[in-house]
């Protein structure tokens, strides 16, 4: 059982649609991490949310982390092709940090 | 000037030879890791140093041995490989040791691992 489960595992869409990408948890988080890793690099950090209900954005992608600190969304708007990749959550626990499974993003031109 | 760097980038060996990858940071920060993420994308924690002291230490296999001859390096050892040792192993490194909640994580490029 993943302690971080994130969904959906795969999303193929067309440049311009929207999507939310979700990663949920059973347990608390102090903070939770987002990374996008791209093919034959390592996962590079997009945003960090602390505060319980906190939203960030960063351009086209809007972060939330649940008002519980269980859970926490991605929502890229009019995505585009240089979005491609696979996205990560992350939580603190337990002195480590644990990764979900991941979404792999596939944007189409 | 890369931040993590990890050699080699790609190995290919046979089952039950012995390899080592190493990692080094510039960036001065405390702490480093060696994740392996597997066939399915999924990055589970394996080692853990702050300052050359081991702190996470996951339920891996004793083939594998971590060493940090100083808080810049940390290389990992693979003794008697097997087929389910493929796998792609990423180093990283942050400022804050794994007891900060912190924990924001710069990654190496990883070292693609085939056992054949």
């Amino acid at each position: 059982t993943q302690l971080l489960e994130q969904s959906p595992q795969f999303l193929s869409i067309q440049e311009g649609e929207n999507l939310t990408v979700y990663c949920n948890s059973s347990s608390v988080f102090s903070s939770l991490q987002w990374y996008r890793q791209e093919p034959g690099e390592g996962p590079v950090l997009l945003v960090t949310v602390v505060t319980g209900g906190e939203v960030k954005k960063l351009k086209r992608l809007t972060f939330q982390f649940g008002d519980a600190r269980k859970d926490s969304s991605l929502h890229i708007t009019a995505a585009q092709t240089g979005d491609t990749g696979l996205y990560l959550c992350a939580g603190a626990k337990g002195g480590k940090l644990i990764f979900g499974q991941g979404t792999e993003l596939s944007v189409k031109p | 000037d890369t931040a993590v760097s990890q050699t080699p980038k790609y190995l290919v060996t046979q089952m039950g030879n012995d390899k080592s990858i190493k990692c080094e940071q510039n960036l001065g920060h405390d702490t480093m890791y060696w994740y392996k993420q597997d066939s399915k994308k999924f990055l589970k924690i394996m080692f853990s140093y702050n300052n050359k002291e081991l702190i996470i230490n996951e339920t891996v296999p004793n083939r594998f041995s971590p060493k940090s001859p100083d808080k810049a390096h940390l290389n990992l050892h693979i003794n008697s490989l097997e087929l389910g040792d493929s796998a792609v192993y990423f180093c990283a490194s942050s400022q804050d040791s794994v007891h900060s909640g912190a924990n924001v994580l710069t990654f190496g490029a990883g070292s693609r691992l085939t056992v054949l």
